[in-house]
């Protein structure tokens, strides 16, 4: 069964960072693209970024580019997210999501405020 | 980049009825075009991918239509288990995007 799990969301104050986790399982990790997507509370779904199954290429959204890493360690099946800079905005639930195109897997999400 | 409209933002239908989302693209996308739903307080589920095509397990009252810039997620005989939001979703190009929702709610 495909499984990923968020952690390390949390609260924040702006400008402080945080480093999410995607720990997947069930599937060959280090064969798939990944993703991240966030929702503002009560908001729609925003892409954030992307990865490929090698870690070679990588993109962001434009809200996040210069703030925000993604990174991913196969070895260790795992997806990462590290967030600089937070800003109020920047709150909201995050999903780690497999896929290069479409995102047919997601995980459970993690919730990030900023907020002083 | 890319927006993605969607109408209408909610909707009222009741259960055995057929209903139809609208997807409209900035821009044409041809058909990389993906429909999802999402339940409160959980992820979102792909539900079709390439305008029209069925993810695996997705009951067969789904089914979504359109290339270009317009698109179309229609729901035949509705569910109980289909009342949720609706997002589509352009994978032409980075930054991918999604519509702002369409609500499915109970008449």
């Amino acid at each position: 069964e495909v499984q990923l799990v968020e952690s390390g969301g949390g609260l924040v104050q702006p400008g402080g960072s945080l480093r999410l986790s995607c720990a997947a399982s069930g599937f060959t990790f280090s064969s798939y693209e990944m993703n991240w997507v966030r929702q503002a509370p009560g908001k729609g779904l925003e892409w954030v970024s992307y990865i490929s199954s090698s870690g070679s290429t990588i993109y962001y959204a434009d809200s996040v580019k210069g703030r925000f890493t993604i990174s991913r360690d196969n070895a260790k099946n795992s997806l990462y997210l590290q967030m600089n800079s937070l800003r109020a905005e920047d709150t909201a639930v995050y999903y780690c999501a497999r896929g290069g195109f479409t995102f047919d897997y997601w995980g459970q999400g993690t919730l990030v405020t900023v907020s002083s | 980049a890319i927006r993605m409209t969607q109408s209408p933002s909610s909707l009222s239908a009741s259960t055995g009825d057929r209903v139809t989302i609208t997807c409209r693209a900035s821009q044409g996308i041809s058909s990389y075009l993906a429909w999802y739903q999402q339940k409160p307080g959980k992820a979102p589920k792909l539900l079709i991918y390439a305008a029209s095509t069925l993810q695996s397990g997705v009951p067969s009252r789904f089914s979504g239509s359109g290339s270009g810039t317009d698109f179309t997620l229609t729901i035949s005989c509705l569910q109980s288990e289909d009342f949720a939001t609706y997002y589509c979703q352009q994978y032409y190009s980075y930054s991918y995007t999604f519509g702002q929702g369409t609500k499915l709610e109970i008449k």
